[in-house]
């Protein structure tokens, strides 16, 4: 069965720190497809990048940066220099190529505090 | 401007009421899907419909049932036999890719702005 952990439910930090976000997953699949998204207070969750399981090349996209080890089963998620536009709630999410659903995260709030 | 929409963003209901909540999507997607969240939880898949006339049961669709009459629209209802249906209640599309067999390859989904549903 598909699993994802994000063991950090809360973060707090000063404008401008650096912040990672953990995600560890389990899959039994071969191919799969790994997610983070964005809830910010308003409630919609906005998609932020998808990552195939044959892919493990980090992506670099303006402040975010993700960190795919597949040895670890991570796909860990930084926020450089944050902003306090960055508060939200943060998913990890998991597809396997067979299934048509999505697991989620428990999700890790963040706060970037002025 | 493509996008899902989801109506109301605030619901009130009392107990043994049924209350349908409305998912409707201009993006031309073929899947569309239910999630509910509770504070401190992640999102936990209700229904998922694949194509028009066909949905299937995810993980917590005892007490909930929908419908799929039309590409555009999945609407949700929330029956007296939920127990406990105070959540946010999220919809989501995706157009999954397809590789030689019948599965998607890829299924990003797109999130409506979700309804709040409070049992009073």
């Amino acid at each position: 069965a598909q699993k994802v952990t994000q063991a950090q439910t809360e973060i707090s930090v000063v404008e401008k720190e650096d912040v990672t976000l953990d995600c560890v997953y389990e899959t039994r699949d071969t191919t799969y497809y790994l997610f983070w998204y964005k809830q910010p207070p308003s409630g919609e969750l906005v998609f932020l990048i998808r990552r195939n399981s044959f892919d493990e090349q980090n992506e670099i996209s303006g402040r975010y940066s993700w960190n795919f080890q597949k040895s670890t089963s991570s796909f860990n998620f930084t926020i450089t220099a944050s902003q306090v536009v960055d508060s939200a709630v943060y998913f990890c999410a998991l597809s396997e190529a067979r299934e048509w659903d999505m697991r989620f995260g428990a999700g890790t709030r963040l706060t970037v505090k002025p | 401007d493509g996008g899902i929409t989801q109506s109301p963003k605030y619901l009130f209901r009392k107990e043994g009421q049924n209350v349908t909540l409305s998912c409707e999507q201009n993006l031309n997607h073929d899947a569309m899907y239910w999630y509910r969240q509770d504070p401190g939880q992640g999102l936990r898949l209700i229904y998922y419909s694949q194509i028009v006339n066909d949905f299937q049961k995810g993980d917590i669709a005892e007490g909930y049932s929908v419908s799929r009459e039309k590409k555009e629209s999945f609407p949700l209802t929330v029956t007296s036999a939920q127990k406990n249906p105070t959540a946010f209640y999220l919809c989501a599309s995706s157009s999954p890719s397809f590789s030689a067999g019948e599965r998607p390859t890829s299924n990003e989904q797109f999130f409506g702005p979700g309804t709040r549903l409070t049992v009073l």
